[in-house]
């Protein structure tokens, strides 16, 4: 049974990084986009990135400028930095797995890491 | 960005009422329409896939339709495990972006 298992700081100040690293455990790490999904408190989900085990990436235009989305495929891991946070980058921070069905390739993130609550606050 | 507008915000129902939630694109994005449950505390759940797929173990009382720029997610027969927030999210093209969400509450 394929898990995520996520992990990083929890509490950070105005203009300090954040950076989270999630394991991928039981299963292959290719032929995926792994991804970072989070959300504000009360609020919705907001996609940040993907990378693939070629170390391919996209980015949401919002965060392009201060997002770093970097993978390890000998350890099946990736990892997420955002940089300069602020208040508004508190958020749950999610991995997750987006995984593609059909013949008409529709992604879909199937499989989900636990959270991590990240707070900004000075 | 591709925009989605998910409709109603919230809503209360009953054990056994059949709801249905929309979702719409702000442009064309054929059947690349997912939709996902978010219980409080946890990580949301694929549900839907592709506008219409079932994903595995999803009791077949959910149900997804449309095309193009209009989705609706419908619920035959509401049980007390579907009280949760469903959101809808396109794959049609990067960045992936999600609806609001719609909280369904019971009555």
């Amino acid at each position: 049974q394929v898990q995520l298992q996520q992990w990083g700081a929890g509490l950070l100040k105005p203009s300090e990084t954040l950076s989270l690293t999630c394991a991928a455990s039981g299963g292959s790490f290719s032929g995926y986009f792994w991804t970072w999904i989070r959300q504000p408190p009360g609020k919705g989900l907001e996609w940040i990135g993907e990378i693939n085990h070629r170390g391919s990436t996209n980015y949401s235009p919002s965060l392009n400028s201060r997002v770093t989305i970097s993978v390890a495929t000998s350890k099946n891991e990736f990892s997420l930095k955002l940089n300069s946070v602020t208040a508004a980058d508190t958020a749950v921070y999610y991995c997750a797995r987006c995984s593609f069905e059909g013949p008409t390739t529709s992604w879909f993130f199937d499989l989900w890491g636990p959270g991590t609550l990240v707070a900004v606050s000075s | 960005d591709i925009q989605m507008t998910q409709s109603p915000s919230s809503l209360s129902a009953s054990v056994g009422d059949r709801i249905s939630i929309t979702c719409r694109a702000s442009q064309s994005i054929s059947t690349y329409l997912n939709w996902y449950q978010q219980k409080p505390g946890k990580a949301p759940k694929v549900l839907i896939y592709a506008a219409s797929s079932l994903h595995s173990g999803v009791p077949s009382r959910f149900r997804g339709s449309g095309s193009g720029t209009d989705f609706t997610l419908t619920i035959s027969s509401l049980q007390p495990d579907d009280f949760a927030t469903y959101y809808c999210q396109q794959s049609y093209r990067t960045p992936r972006t999600f609806g609001l969400g719609t909280k369904v509450e019971i009555k």
